[in-house]
């Protein structure tokens, strides 16, 4: 069945330093979607990607979905304090169906 | 954006009970809800998927007897962890969606079965 793995698993950065984490899916994709959650909290929806080669920014996080829509990427810039959490990525082979999650990647911000 | 409540939040029960949980979409209509399950530190694995007016489906390794799921309606469907034991404790939360749009989640239940 269709596997996404997510690397690294845990990243602790500098406040102000950048952050990558990586999404790999087994199958292609029809979208792939990036989740946050803090510590105690529940999953919350940052972004959707659908097209092949898609570029999306939200203030200082830039997503990245491959030309084979099989692969997909979350960039922090400057990370902050405030971006410490889980990020979770969650592929779809086709619409309707279920996500399947990534085990995410922790991130730790140190002041 | 689309609302989907779930609750209760956090539960506490003995072992040997059984606890219903709720999830609701609040502006849509969820013809497909999913079960999702998080161990601490884990990620999220699909339990089984809610269509409304039919039988779920259960991912393997879950057991259909034990973890009840209910889709009565449009914006309602329900998880009962019958007999409940310790080791059913867990982080357990719903998501709904539409067709070619995100899902959106619940706000998760945590169950502490003592």
């Amino acid at each position: 069945g269709q596997q996404v793995m997510q690397i690294p698993q845990y990243q602790h950065v500098q406040e102000g330093e950048d952050f990558t984490t990586y999404c790999n899916s087994s199958t292609t994709l029809s979208n792939i979607q990036w989740y946050k959650q803090r510590p105690g909290g529940h999953p919350v929806f940052l972004i959707q990607l659908v097209k092949s080669g898609e570029v999306k920014k939200q203030k200082r996080l830039t997503f990245q979905f491959g030309e084979a829509k099989k692969n997909s990427s979350l960039h922090i810039t400057a990370t902050q304090t405030t971006d410490v959490g889980t990020y979770f990525c969650a592929g779809q082979e086709n619409y309707g169906q279920n996500f399947v999650f990534g085990p995410g990647t922790r991130l730790s911000v140190l002041p | 954006g689309a609302v989907v409540s779930q609750h209760p939040s956090r539960v506490i029960c003995k072992s040997g009970t059984s606890v219903k949980i709720e999830c609701r979409s609040l502006d849509f209509q969820a013809t497909t809800m999913f079960w999702y399950r998080q161990f601490p530190k884990q990620s999220l694995m699909l339990m089984a998927t809610s269509n409304e007016g039919s039988k779920a489906t259960y991912e393997q390794g879950v057991e259909k007897d034990k973890f009840l799921i209910n889709h009565a309606s449009l914006t309602l469907s329900t998880l009962t962890v019958t007999s409940a034991h310790p080791e059913d404790s867990s982080f357990y939360i719903c998501s709904a969606g539409r067709p070619n749009t995100e899902a959106f989640f619940g706000q998760g239940t945590r169950l502490t079965v003592v």
